[in-house]
């Protein structure tokens, strides 16, 4: 099977601007969640989609979103971006076939900078 | 809520020597704790997961120990091999929840 791919791999951004990234997960899964990576603040959860549906939200700011579509793939959406936004966005799926936690499988990321 | 420790941050090994970084987490209900390697440039990859109710786990060079009762896991690599040189996150989560958090990495040096 395919890995779990996002795009576009590398974003220039300016202050203020909105950015979208999009992941495709592992064919025949079902959840998406998208994390931050910093080097100040680590890996950060932002919030997981499941079923279209947002299932659990991190601690960030409103101006962090996302949907997840019919057949898995979610997009993230940035507005107003400021310069701390600048971070590797990863996005991991899972089946979520089972009622415990699943496996997570990471996709490469997108390398957002914000000028 | 939920917090995980990580130690050390940093770590040299002589190649062939084992290594080994420790997590400590806070939340009673994790029961997920999965580890991950990164190297520069790339995705974090799992290595090895463990769930609470099992108390060690192994896979070939690599290996997991949870302690639940002091709350803390532990990663074990026997017969270091540069290849093994890279950032090492662990994670904990909750049952049924798919919200990964992650300890603060350790950047393992394997040395020839």
């Amino acid at each position: 099977k395919a890995g779990v791919t996002q795009t576009p791999r590398y974003l220039i951004k300016t202050r203020g601007q909105q950015v979208t990234l999009s992941c495709s997960p592992i064919s025949g899964h079902r959840s998406v969640s998208w994390y931050q990576q910093t080097p100040g603040q680590g890996l950060q959860f932002l919030f997981e989609y499941f079923s279209e549906t947002q299932r659990n939200k991190g601690n960030f700011p409103g101006r962090f979103s996302g949907r997840q579509f019919s057949n898995s793939r979610s997009e993230m959406n940035v507005s107003t971006l400021e310069l701390g936004d600048s971070a590797l966005y990863l996005c991991a799926s899972s089946p979520r076939t089972v009622p415990s936690t699943d496996t997570q499988y990471f996709g490469p990321g997108t390398r957002l900078t914000v000028l | 809520g939920e917090n995980v420790e990580q130690h050390p941050s940093t770590l040299s090994v002589q190649e062939g020597d084992s290594a080994v970084i420790k997590c400590t987490y806070s939340d009673s209900a994790s029961n997920y704790f999965p580890w991950y390697k990164q190297e520069l440039g790339k995705r974090p990859q799992l290595i090895i997961d463990i769930r609470s109710n099992v108390g060690e786990k192994k896979d070939q060079r690599i290996a997991v120990t949870l302690n639940k009762t002091a709350k803390h896991f532990s990663l074990h690599i026997t017969e270091t091999q540069p290849e093994d040189s890279a950032v090492y996150f662990c994670a904990q989560a909750n049952f049924g929840n798919e919200k990964l958090t992650f300890g603060t990495g350790t950047r393992l040096t394997i040395i020839p």
